[in-house]
């Protein structure tokens, strides 16, 4: 079955620690995003990226990086300059040709600082 | 760029309640309009979509009419149970005739009591 996997479902990170997090997706899609989640909020867009090699600042990009080295893959790094790194990061996909589908969305991974 | 409100929560109802969740939009021309569920711990699932003016979308006993006269996407359910108890999130694209990012209402938890 074709869909996004994220991994790890739960990830602790230290002071100071850069992360990195897992989204791949089999479904061909060419659109890949991350959001980030805060308990009982809404979802803020952290990067997107719409074709390999190639991708944009969300609007809370600041202390986060990413590479699109493969149509698959889009991972997600959280550095020690995000100071406030602990909430549910999700990741999403999105196809050119499907416009009427919307996002896919990955199950999430869960980042706290210890 | 386009623009979705909806109304905050919680909200909470008995089991085999009616429920209502509204959502405005603000957008150029017809976009597609979403509504996506979050159950706890899990990410986005896609509930319904509408993709022009006037349909009905439909899924899990959940409809939502796009309404043009009143810019309105409002999500229902005639008899709710426990198990709908989530997160829902009203979304529409970005930008009109794009297939790039979305634009995601700050989503409204329901909480359905036995």
């Amino acid at each position: 079955d074709g869909g996004i996997t994220q991994s790890p479902k739960y990830l602790f990170r230290k002071e100071g620690q850069n992360v990195t997090l897992s989204c791949e997706q089999n479904l061909n899609h060419d659109a890949m995003y991350w959001y980030r989640q805060d308990p009982g909020q809404g979802l803020r867009l952290i990067y997107y990226s719409q074709i390999v090699n190639d991708f944009q600042k969300g609007d809370i990009a600041e202390g986060y990086s990413v590479s699109r080295e493969k149509k698959e893959s889009f991972p997600l790094t959280v550095t020690s300059a995000q100071k406030n790194p602990t909430a549910f990061y999700l990741c999403a996909s999105r196809s050119r040709q499907e416009t009427n589908y919307g996002y896919t969305f990955g199950s999430g991974t869960r980042l706290t600082v210890v | 760029g386009n623009s979705v409100t909806q109304m905050e929560g919680p909200v909470t109802l008995s089991e085999e309640a009616f429920l209502t969740i509204n959502c405005t939009y603000t957008a150029t021309g017809y976009p597609s309009l979403f509504w996506y569920v979050q159950y706890p711990g899990e990410g986005l699932q896609l509930l319904l979509k509408a993709t022009k003016a006037d349909d009905k979308g439909s899924n899990k006993g959940f409809e939502a009419t796009y309404r043009k006269e009143t810019t309105s996407f409002h999500l229902e359910k005639g008899s709710v149970q426990v198990s709908d108890s989530a997160v829902y999130f009203c979304a529409l694209p970005s930008i009109t005739d794009s297939w790039g990012k979305f634009q995601f209402g700050a989503g409204t938890q329901v909480v359905v009591t036995p």
